[in-house]
């Protein structure tokens, strides 16, 4: 089966500026997650969503990031401005959701985004 | 809230010889433990998982990790290390319950692990 797929794998903005991350999670999974990995920390969800609801937000910074799973398939997370501390790998992963299968998420390869 | 510490950024070890990365949580209730490996510019994959049962758990690329509950740990283990090993090496737990039948995964800090041949 395809993977989680991201776009773009590379992004280089200025401070104050705006960006955005897409994602296609494996086909049929219920719940999308978007995590941020600061280089040398482990990741850190910044958003959880079951189907097309968001389930869990309480670590995203709302007044400069918002995210978005329309008819519950693919996600996009937006960056609006961008400070020097959003650099960072921005990751995505899915996983069916259901509660007999806890925690294998499948992620993507991530999108690396550095905020001069 | 739960949490995970891993307590060394870096592990060496030579090829062939036994490889043990460590990893202690904290959780209130049972605890679902795992391991990711993380290779360089590629997303985290999913190793092996603890759950219940047996406390020895057995997992991809002959990883197996050992639970232990009186010492809240979930060391991750491997009898003899291949320089392919070499990689960024995760240990999370799952936390409380989020809503809509979902849970979400803390992680720790990561540890990377060099094989030298």
């Amino acid at each position: 089966e395809a993977g989680v797929a991201q776009s773009p794998r590379y992004k280089i903005i200025e401070k104050r500026q705006s960006v955005a991350f897409w994602c296609n999670p494996i086909s049929g999974h219920a719940t999308l997650y978007w995590y941020q990995q600061i280089l040398g920390q482990g990741p850190k969800l910044l958003i959880q969503f079951q189907n097309n609801g968001v389930v869990d937000d309480s670590q995203l910074p709302k007044d400069r990031f918002s995210a978005e799973r329309l008819k519950g398939v693919d996600s996009t997370l937006k960056i609006q401005p961008a400070k020097l501390e959003d650099s960072a790998v921005y990751l995505c992963a899915s996983s069916r959701g259901r509660l007999v299968e806890p925690g294998e998420l499948f992620f993507g390869e991530g999108s690396r985004l550095t905020v001069l | 809230a739960q949490s995970v510490a891993q307590p060394e950024d870096q592990v060496n070890v030579a090829e062939g010889n036994p490889l043990t990365v460590k990893c202690t949580y904290s959780v209130s209730g049972n605890p679902y433990l795992f391991w990711y490996v993380q290779y360089p510019n590629r997303g985290l994959q999913f190793l092996l998982k603890y759950i219940t049962g047996d406390n020895l758990v057995k997992g991809s690329y002959g990883f197996e990790a050992e639970f232990n509950k009186s010492q809240t740990s979930f060391h991750l283990k491997k009898p003899s290390a291949l320089v392919s090993d070499s990689a960024l090496y995760f240990c999370a737990v799952r936390g409380a319950y989020s809503g809509a039948g979902s849970y979400q995964l803390t992680f720790g800090k990561g540890t990377k692990l060099s094989v030298i041949p």
